[in-house]
Order: C-alpha cells, then sequence, then structure tokens
C-alpha cells in the first residue's frame, strides 16, 4: 500500500528552464509535506515544506504547490541548474499518535538537468 | 552547527551475524529516525526514538531493534542477518518537529 506515490521515475530539464516534481497521496490524514534532494552516496537534504493548512509555499527557486481535494503536491524550480540534478523525494507526515518521527516516501524521481 | 553523524560509513557482514550501526543527531534534537532504503522498498520507516523511549514502530521484524541514550544519540542492531537486510541505513533527527534532518548514512552489505 504505496501511501505516496511518485509517478515519474525521471524528469528531464534544460538548464535555465522549470522543473516540475509531482507527487500524490492518499491518506487524508497526512497533514504535513516535504521535499528532499539525494545524491549518491549522501543522506537527503530537506529543501522545503507545507502544512496542509497552506496551498503554496516558496523558498529562493523552489516553491512547494498542495491541492489537498486533489490530494496532489509539486516541487516547482526555476530556473533549474545543472547543480539541481539529483533524486527528488517527497514525503509526508501525519499527526501525533502512531506516527510520531515516521515520514512516508515517495519513490523518488531523477531530475537531470542538461547544461 | 554539526550535522547528524552515522558511524560507520561501510559495513561488510555475513549471514547469521549481528550488526550495530550508531546515530549522533544534531545538537539539541531529542527524537531519532531510523529509515532503511533498498532499491525495491525504497525509504522504509523502521522506529523512533525520544528521550530514550521508543514511541514508534514500522513494520520490520524484531530482529530489527534499537535505543536511545541520555544524550540522544542512537543505536540500532540487526541480529541474524539475512541478504535482503542488505541496504542503506539512515538516521535523521528532529526538535522534534515535522522537518527531519539525515546523516549520510551506513551501506549495509550482507554476503
Amino acid at each position: 500500500d504505496q501511501q505516496v506515490k511518485q509517478n515519474s521515475p525521471s524528469l528531464s530539464v534544460q538548464e535555465g528552464r522549470i522543473s516540475i516534481l509531482n507527487c500524490d497521496y492518499t491518506n487524508s490524514m497526512f497533514d504535513y509535506f516535504l521535499w528532499y534532494k539525494k545524491y549518491p552516496a549522501e543522506g537527503p537534504t530537506f529543501l522545503i515544506s507545507i502544512s496542509s493548512i497552506k496551498d503554496k509555499n516558496e523558498d529562493g527557486r523552489f516553491t512547494v504547490f498542495l491541492n489537498k481535494s486533489a490530494k496532489h503536491l509539486s516541487l516547482h524550480i526555476v530556473p533549474s541548474q545543472p547543480g539541481d540534478s539529483a533524486v527528488y523525494f517527497c514525503a509526508a507526515s501525519a499527526p501525533g499518535g502512531t506516527s510520531y518521527g515516521k515520514l512516508t516516501f515517495g519513490q523518488g524521481t531523477i531530475l537531470t538537468v542538461h547544461p | 552547527k554539526a550535522g547528524v553523524t552515522q558511524t560507520p560509513r561501510y559495513l561488510i557482514k555475513t549471514r547469521g551475524q549481528q550488526v550495530t550501526l550508531s546515530c549522533s543527531p544534531i545538537s539539541g534534537h531529542r527524537s531519532v529516525s531510523w529509515y532503511q532504503q533498498t532499491p525495491g522498498q525504497g525509504l522504509q520507516f523502521l522506529f523512533e526514538y525520544f528521550s530514550e523511549t521508543q514511541r514508534n514502530k514500522g513494520n520490520f521484524p524484531g530482529r530489527f531493534s534499537g535505543r536511545q541514550f541520555s544524550n540522544s544519540r542512537s543505536e540500532m542492531n540487526v541480529s541474524t542477518l539475512e541478504l535482503g537486510d542488505s541496504a542503506l541505513y539512515l538516521c535523521a533527527s528532529s526538535l522534534p518537529s515535522n522537518i527531519q534532518y539525515f546523516g549520510a548514512g551506513t551501506r549495509l552489505s550482507v554476503l
């Protein structure tokens, strides 16, 4: 039962253009969503997050959009840079109780930004 | 501020052995979560510790266990290793808050 899904295993974008990474979830108890970037042989690095009470959060070149009715979120990177090439993971958490300290991750999307 | 430190970075064991992995969280962080990453299953939650107490546990067999010390450092132990335990084991710390910060991981190979 995959509660967080990233349906695109890979995405290729030209430098300077927009990268859009998508994520869908099924568990309506999720109330906080995060994006992580991961390089080979390193742990995931936190990028940006959004609470379910918001529909948009921006941080520099990164913007996350949340559509609760569709149970869908997306990460926009503008402009894309070659250094952004990595695996991007979407993750979600639910409030307290049996969800303490637990993030549920998608399978990841490999982003390649070509110079 | 130093990040999350995991030791060792690489480990090779044989089936049937046991292994202990260590995690030092970011200073001031009191919650430590452990995850297993494999190509087939992705990132799977193992367990979480806060104030030396396990508050949450994922769907893994009892061979996987952990503990947390009074300084918030954590260890996880896998007994009777199986080939399928080969994976990247990641530790993450938080204040606690919704945002977790990950270490570089320990790559375990079981032969």
